[in-house]
């Protein structure tokens, strides 16, 4: 079965710093997506970004980066320009061939001004 | 285009009761996905539909818990006899396709905060 692991339950950086989230994730599938999620206080669930297993190429978008290591099964999220906004609870999740989401415990992230 | 829609937002019962929480997929979504979120955990897949179909139920607790989704109106997830354990946060989620189309994003509501006193 497949699995996610977050092994970062609080982390903390300076506004306008750069910090980044640990996922690691164990499949025998080949073929598969990662997503980062992140939950704010309101508890809305925002894709951040999200990668193709397929793709050696790693996703961005705007301030958000990954860092896909698939031999390593390891996918970090890199937020540079960290923003207060940013807070939040942020979750790294894989989807196989059933499509449906394995989800991580989740990384709290704090924003300093 | 309206998000996808929970209601209600926050549902309060005794045990034993029945919960029914609905979920209205975004317009043109024919693909909705229920997962729960223990306190201080991540979400947990239970059940994937689609019209009038239960296509994939193996994160559903075998017992008190059904869903469905039909040809018209909003998927219901109903949890009958409620227990406290129970408790927890129910989201939603739906895409245009589903299984085998690639890894479509998944759009969540904001989620049916359940309370069992």
């Amino acid at each position: 079965a497949q699995t996610v692991t977050q092994s970062q339950p609080e982390m903390s950086v300076q506004e306008a710093e750069t910090v980044t989230l640990s996922c690691t994730y164990d499949t025998s599938e080949s073929d598969y997506y990662l997503f980062w999620y992140k939950q704010p206080p309101s508890r809305q669930m925002i894709l951040v970004i999200r990668q193709e297993a397929y793709k050696q190429q790693n996703a961005t978008e705007n301030r958000f980066s990954v860092n896909f290591q698939k031999a390593a099964k390891s996918f970090s999220l890199k937020i540079s320009d960290s923003q207060l906004g940013d807070a939040a609870m942020y979750f790294c999740a894989y989807a196989g061939n059933n499509r449906k989401l394995i989800w991580g415990l989740g990384t709290s992230l704090a924003v300093n001004p | 285009n309206a998000g996808v829609m929970q209601n209600p937002r926050h549902l309060v019962r005794r045990r034993g009761q029945e919960a029914r929480l609905r979920c209205s997929p975004m317009k043109g979504h024919s693909h909705v996905y229920w997962y729960r979120q223990l306190p201080e955990e991540g979400l947990k897949f239970m059940v994937y539909l689609q019209k009038e179909n239960i296509i994939d139920e193996s994160g559903m607790p075998k017992e008190r818990f059904s869903a469905e989704f039909p040809k018209e109106g909003p998927s219901i997830l109903r949890i009958q006899q409620v227990v406290r354990g129970d408790s927890a946060a129910y989201f939603c989620a739906s895409s245009p396709s589903g299984y085998g189309t690639g890894g479509n994003e998944q759009f969540f509501g904001p989620g049916t905060r359940l309370t069992v006193l």
